[in-house]
């Protein structure tokens, strides 16, 4: 059964730095990772999405990288704002479903 | 972009009653959609796969007769939440697969069902 970690699971950081979001699981067999954001009481925004043969996307001030033989992803985060303040989630896909961690709430104060 | 609109947003209902959630794909098909429930500070669960035309897939310890699925066209599928009780209050969300799993998922606003 696919497990899915995210840590931490809440960061606070000041405006501008640069952060780090983690993600492991436990079944390395994959077709894709997918990183969320949500905010409160929304639904889900797609982030960036890593095909199981890449081993990084970008996207403006975000990148992941996702290294599938050790199960594990990670979500960069560049030159922080306070409108990233969200919950981000990742979500694995295999097996004819998605798996999703239990996120990373985090705040960006001004 | 691909977008998936659900209906609707917030509902209250009467404990014993049923409530219908939408899920419609605007501008492309979905032969598949998927339904979670989320529970405040925790991740999304799946409840079942929804496959256009057929019978849904239902997750082990998801209840069938409580959580009606119908996906009747390539645009559109329900959850109906029967005999609704305080207990099935929470988030619901939607998701479909943009043509195929390589392209990833797209997601519905959320319904948030109270149950009063």
């Amino acid at each position: 059964k696919q497990e899915v970690t995210q840590i931490p699971a809440a960061l606070s950081v000041p405006e501008g730095e640069n952060l780090v979001l983690n993600c492991s699981f436990t079944d390395s067999a994959i077709y894709n990772l997918q990183w969320f954001r949500q905010d409160p009481g929304k639904g889900l925004t797609s982030l960036l999405l890593i095909q199981s043969s890449q081993r990084e996307q970008t996207s403006g001030r975000l990148n992941a990288s996702l290294d599938k033989s050790s199960g594990r992803s990670t979500l960069y985060i560049a030159a922080s704002q306070p409108g990233d303040s969200a919950t981000y989630l990742c979500a694995v896909f295999n097996a004819g479903k998605s798996t999703f961690g239990d996120g990373t709430t985090l705040t960006v104060k001004p | 972009g691909a977008v998936v609109s659900q209906h609707p947003s917030r509902v209250i209902c009467k404990s014993g009653t049923s409530v219908k959630i939408e899920c419609r794909s605007l501008d492309f098909q979905a032969t598949t959609m998927f339904w979670y429930r989320q529970f405040p500070k925790q991740s999304l669960m799946l409840m079942a796969t929804s496959n256009e035309g057929s019978k849904a897939t239902y997750e082990q310890g998801v209840e069938k007769d409580k959580f009606l699925i119908n996906h009747a066209s390539l645009t559109l599928s329900t959850l109906t939440v029967t005999s609704a009780h305080p207990e099935d209050s929470s988030f619901y969300i939607c998701s479909a697969i943009l043509r195929d799993i390589s392209l990833g998922y797209t997601f519905g606003s959320g319904t948030r069902l109270t149950v009063v």
